[in-house]
């Protein structure tokens, strides 16, 4: 079945420190997307991003489909930045979704 | 604001128990999804529906049902409920209508224990 890997797996960052979030994926799959999960437990959706790269304030994700992988970046973190972050792929084909998500990186920002 | 709803916050089951977890959407979306997440991981896919009065299995439905009464509403059952049922489950919205709007829309989630 559809595989997807994230690293690294946890991340502690000092407040301020940029950090790069890595998911690779076993298929050439297209839309992919990038979720964030609150340390309370919601998950909001960060990104679509099937192809190229797709910036929204300090956040930078970038997918290459042809090589499997997708990576989100965070510039000059902060506390409120913690919390835990997915990758995920669709494997439908059609206009619903069908995810399958990595185990994500949890990630730490400390003062 | 897209609102997902889910009721229960939380809940404890005793093993055997019927449970029944409840979703609510005032997106006007067509699909909906319930998905489950066990401490440490990702979510898995159990159920979904693009219309109501139809669902689809995800990819581990067994132990599961699932109910569609209405567009807005979306029911996760399980009958007999077991240990390893315990989780987070999440129930999604979507609307599908094309790559600007691909965006899932969740819940708050459900902390189900079975003891």
């Amino acid at each position: 079945g559809q595989q997807v890997q994230q690293s690294p797996a946890s991340l502690v960052l000092q407040e301020g420190e940029n950090a790069e979030l890595q998911c690779n994926f076993s298929s050439t799959a297209t839309r992919l997307q990038w979720f964030y999960q609150h340390p309370g437990g919601r998950l909001v959706s960060l990104f679509y991003n099937p192809s190229g790269t797709k910036h929204t304030g300090r956040l930078t994700s970038t997918t290459v489909t042809n090589e499997r992988r997708s990576s989100l970046h965070i510039s000059s973190s902060q506390t409120t930045d913690s919390g835990t972050y997915f990758c995920a792929i669709d494997r439908a084909s059609s206009s619903f979704s069908k995810l399958v998500f990595g185990q994500g990186t949890s990630l730490s920002v400390v003062p | 604001e897209a609102a997902v709803t889910q009721s229960p916050r939380s809940k404890v089951a005793v093993t055997g128990g019927k449970v029944t977890l409840s979703c609510h959407q005032t997106n006007n979306h067509d699909y909906m999804y319930w998905y489950r997440q066990d401490t440490g991981h990702g979510l898995r896919l159990i159920h979904y529906s693009y219309v109501a009065d139809s669902t689809e299995k995800g990819d581990i439905p067994d132990g599961y049902k699932a109910s569609r009464p209405s567009q807005e509403n979306f029911s996760l059952i399980l009958e007999l409920a077991s240990l390893s049922q315990t989780a987070v489950y999440f129930c999604a919205s979507s609307d599908g209508l094309g790559s600007s709007a691909e965006t899932l829309y969740f819940g708050s989630g459900t902390r189900l224990t079975v003891l």
